[in-house]
């Protein structure tokens, strides 16, 4: 079984700062793909950036980047130049290749201050 | 190009009716999911189906919950009969191949007077 490990329930970052959202995960499969989406408060979730098990350099999406450290089985998403927009509540997933099916984190409430 | 479309966009009803929940996936997606979303439990997953054929379906509270994806563009949940403690926000996703992300829908928010 897969597990996703976020440690921080809330995150405050000022406007136009960088944040870096902390994610761990756990599985013994040595194929797997880690995801991050944004849940803003209307409700919709909305992918955001993927790395896989295999990739050898850290995934990028316009401000978004990830952290990938494998040996330490952590995904962190860094978020750049913080926006009004960014804040909402955010998720960390993992599916592997043996359970095809996304394992969530419970979730970092980030707040962007102006 | 259109996204994962769900229906209704919410739903209120009184306890032991029968609820339907509607999905569209995205055209040329082959595996369809069914996530719900509680306060208590976060995400968890109900049911995936991998062309049409529904593969892991232990994440399925109880007998009262069933799913069914007659085609490849079309999929549903239902619950019969309803309770309060199903009271949640229901997703349901889509995707191609294992690499690629899964797309969600707005969900549907769901309330069992």
């Amino acid at each position: 079984a897969q597990k996703i490990t976020q440690t921080q329930p809330g995150m405050f970052v000022q406007e136009k700062e960088a944040v870096t959202l902390d994610c761990t995960y756990d599985t013994s499969d040595p194929s797997y793909g880690l995801f991050w989406y944004k849940q803003p408060s209307s409700g919709e979730m909305i992918f955001l950036i993927y790395q896989g098990s295999y990739d050898q350099q850290n995934a990028t999406e316009g401000r978004y980047s990830l952290n990938f450290q494998k040996a330490r089985k952590s995904a962190n998403l860094v978020i750049s130049a913080s926006q009004l927009g960014d804040s909402a509540m955010y998720f960390c997933a993992i599916d592997t290749g043996s359970a095809r099916q996304l394992t969530f984190g419970s979730g970092t409430q980030l707040t962007v201050l102006p | 190009d259109a996204g994962v479309i769900q229906s209704p966009r919410h739903e209120v009803t009184e306890m032991g009716q029968e609820v339907t929940l509607r999905c569209k996936p995205i055209s040329g997606h082959n595996s369809l999911f069914w996530y719900r979303q509680t306060m208590m439990r976060g995400l968890e997953l109900l049911i995936y189906f991998n062309n049409n054929v529904p593969i892991d379906d232990s994440g399925m509270p109880e007998d009262r919950f069933s799913a069914k994806m007659p085609n490849a563009s079309f999929s549903t949940l239902k619950i019969q009969p309803s309770e309060p403690r199903d009271s949640a926000v229901y997703f349901c996703a889509s995707s191609s191949t294992f690499t690629q992300p899964q797309h969600f829908g707005d969900g549907t928010r769901l309330s069992i007077l």
